[in-house]
């Protein structure tokens, strides 16, 4: 049973660009988390998602930023119009329904805006 | 709002030595609580977790926490370091919303 799958694993990105990670989850699993790690910091929930539903953005800024995870194929962060302050590690993480709590983290997208 | 405390950025210990590391944590209701494990470039490990039950829970790698309630603790502790113990832990609780809710950290360094 392969784990989260996240592509890139890296990715640089001018300033005023889009980015756009990916995010699989672990098979079987339908619940997928978005988390950002600053350098030198722990990590900051993001959202939360099920299939073609977001349950919980609280964590996402409010402009540039947006998720989906479709019925069909991976979780994908969307980040309009970098910028700098956007760089950082980008964790996808996915948990099965019957094991709450219980998460299981991708390798994480670096993201450099240059 | 529940919030997660790893008051020590950092913890030395010789190899061989019992080490611990702390968290405390304020959540409302009965906490799920977990510990996780960063290598250096690399995504979160999973470690152990305290759902209910035992407040002494044993998880990879030789890893153990003991759930606290009226102290609000769960420590990570193991009785013998290794080297390759060296590395960044978070402590995480679960609530509200189904997110996680980390504390900020711990670098355990082990030295030979």
């Amino acid at each position: 049973n392969a784990g989260v799958m996240q592509n890139p694993r890296h990715l640089v990105r001018r300033r005023g660009q889009e980015a756009r990670l990916r995010c699989s989850p672990m098979k079987g699993h339908s619940h997928v988390y978005w988390y950002r790690q600053l350098p030198e910091e722990g990590l900051k929930f993001m959202v939360y998602l099920q299939k073609e539903n977001i349950i919980d953005e609280s964590g996402m800024p409010k402009e540039r930023f947006s998720a989906e995870f479709p019925k069909e194929g991976p979780s994908i962060l969307r980040i309009q119009q970098v910028v700098r302050g956007d760089s950082a590690a980008y964790f996808c993480a996915s948990s099965p329904i019957d094991r709450i709590g219980e998460q299981y983290f991708g390798p994480g997208t670096r993201l450099t805006v240059t | 709002a529940q919030s997660v405390a790893q008051p020590e950025d950092q913890v030395n210990v010789a190899e061989g030595n019992p080490l611990t590391v702390k968290c405390t944590y304020s959540v409302s209701g009965n906490p799920y609580l977990f510990w996780y494990v960063q290598y250096p470039n690399r995504g979160l490990q999973f470690l152990l977790k305290y759902i209910t039950g035992d407040n002494l829970v044993k998880g990879s790698y030789g890893f153990e926490a003991e759930f606290n309630k009226s102290q609000t603790s769960f420590h990570l502790k193991k009785p013998s370091a290794l080297v390759s113990d060296s590395a960044l832990y978070f402590c995480a609780a679960f609530g509200a919303g189904n997110m996680l809710t980390f504390g900020g950290g711990t670098r355990l360094m082990v030295k030979p």
